[in-house]
């Protein structure tokens, strides 16, 4: 079954918007990565939190590994982090990604 | 100045062909991944690799084989190649303890027509 589920699957903002990204993993378990992927395609980890908050700039990770849940929170949106943004799970070192979240973000 | 090197960055092959996609790292990882991207999935999981072992395979089809002549490489040989196997590949790699981050190369566009 689905390991990895991500909410919304698509996101339209105005820039300087907020975003909260959901994913909820179906195993305690959890080593939990937090990816963007480039329109280009090119694929940038932006946290490894397998619990609790991690911040980076404009972008908070929170993973509640009792739960089986992390969010990933976007302030004051801009147009430059458009783009695709995957949760996953590592399985025996190995990620499982969900399906992802598309983030168009309008100027 | 990645470390980790996908090569070629796009590839056209012919249908039935057989194609070759490469994969270092220069970041001393032990652990080495193989994912798939296409247009009507998302990331899929292929293979990881430990002390150039193989340790998971979740690809059904015989025709895709890892090799590892090297700690640091993963090269991916696809054989008896079809449109359907038309998809970016990612090659990434990670320390081999059990939590820790996995990094990820570029990607090799392959598509077949």
């Amino acid at each position: 079954g689905q390991q990895v589920q991500q909410s919304p699957a698509s996101l339209v903002l105005q820039e300087g918007e907020n975003a909260e990204l959901q994913c909820n993993f179906s195993s305690t378990a959890t080593r939990l990565q937090w990816f963007y992927q480039h329109p280009g395609g090119r694929l940038v980890s932006l946290f490894y939190n397998p619990s609790g908050t991690k911040h980076t700039g404009r972008l908070t990770s929170t993973t509640v590994t009792n739960e089986r849940r992390s969010s990933l929170h976007i302030s004051s949106s801009q147009t430059t982090d458009s783009g695709t943004y995957f949760c996953a799970r590592n399985n025996n070192n190995a990620p499982r990604f969900g399906a992802g979240t598309k983030l168009s973000v309008k100027p | 100045d990645p470390k980790i090197i996908q090569k070629p960055k796009y590839l056209v092959a012919v249908t039935g062909s057989e194609k070759i996609l490469i994969c270092e790292q220069y970041l001393g990882h032990n652990a080495m991944y193989w994912y798939r991207q296409s247009a009507k999935k998302p990331l899929e999981f292929m293979f990881s690799y430990s002390y150039q072992k193989l340790m998971d395979n979740q690809t059904a089809s015989s025709r895709f084989q890892p090799q590892s002549s090297k700690k640091n490489h993963l090269d991916l040989q696809i054989t008896a190649l079809k449109p359907d196997d038309s998809a970016t590949y990612f090659c990434a790699s990670s320390p081999l303890r059990v939590n820790t981050e996995v990094f990820f190369g570029k990607g090799t566009r392959l598509t077949v027509v």
